[in-house]
């Protein structure tokens, strides 16, 4: 069965530079969620889109912003990186907005130096 | 944030059943989800509640009482490859607030 897609998997970036994370969500799931997780932290909740409009937003910095696309993809945006954005980036998708339940991608490793 | 405990770390020999337990105080409550996450990987479903009482899913089950702010997630037979950080996780306003997780080490 198809999954959520994350890319890239690994990127590398140094500070005050941008990075852009994509995320495919499992076909017709129409509700995308991004979340940051720490080294030994447990996942804190960015933003969230239903239906290609915004539908929450959490803990997520001013530098950065997110979208989501007609196809319902959703992308990323960091601005003006700072060490202490190195982290995991899940992307989760669900069905509806509802979240009965909500399943992951693989994640996208972001370290910046 | 949301008020949701759950221990740090239990240990278990192969075989044995473990339970863990996930306190919470929210409002806007939605249903509470648990989680294995092993190190450097994407959590994974492994159960939903929304109504009070136990699901059970294979070796794995969950329980949920409202009233009482309070889940446990139910591992039996345990096997070594469940050895990972099990997440609690709630659902308010229809999103995802996680516990800081349980490491479950599964022991030979």
């Amino acid at each position: 069965a198809a999954g959520v897609i994350q890319s890239p998997r690994h990127l590398i970036k140094e500070k005050r530079e941008t990075a852009t994370l994509k995320c495919y969500p499992i076909p017709r799931h129409d509700t995308v969620y991004w979340y940051q997780q720490g080294p030994g932290q447990d996942p804190q909740f960015l933003i969230s889109f239903y239906e290609k409009m915004q539908s929450d937003k959490g803990s997520i910095p001013d530098r950065f912003s997110a979208q989501q696309f007609s196809d319902y993809h959703s992308e990323l945006n960091m601005s003006s990186l700072e060490l202490g954005d190195s982290a995991l980036y899940f992307c989760a998708s669900s069905l509806n907005v509802m979240n009965t339940e909500a399943f992951f991608g693989q994640g996208t490793r972001l370290t910046v130096v | 944030g949301q008020n949701i405990d759950q221990p740090t770390e239990m240990t278990a020999t192969e075989g044995a059943i473990v339970q863990i337990n996930c306190t919470y105080q929210t409002s806007g409550f939605n249903g509470l989800f648990w989680y294995q996450q092993h190190a450097g990987e994407a959590p994974t479903f492994l159960s939903y509640n929304v109504l009070d009482g136990l699901e059970e899913k294979g070796r794995f089950s969950s329980f949920l009482s409202r009233s009482k702010g309070y889940s446990y997630l139910l591992l039996k037979e345990l096997q070594m490859k469940d050895s990972a950080s099990y997440l609690c996780a709630v659902s308010v306003d229809y999103k995802l607030s996680f516990g800081a997780g349980t490491t479950v080490t599964v022991r030979a």
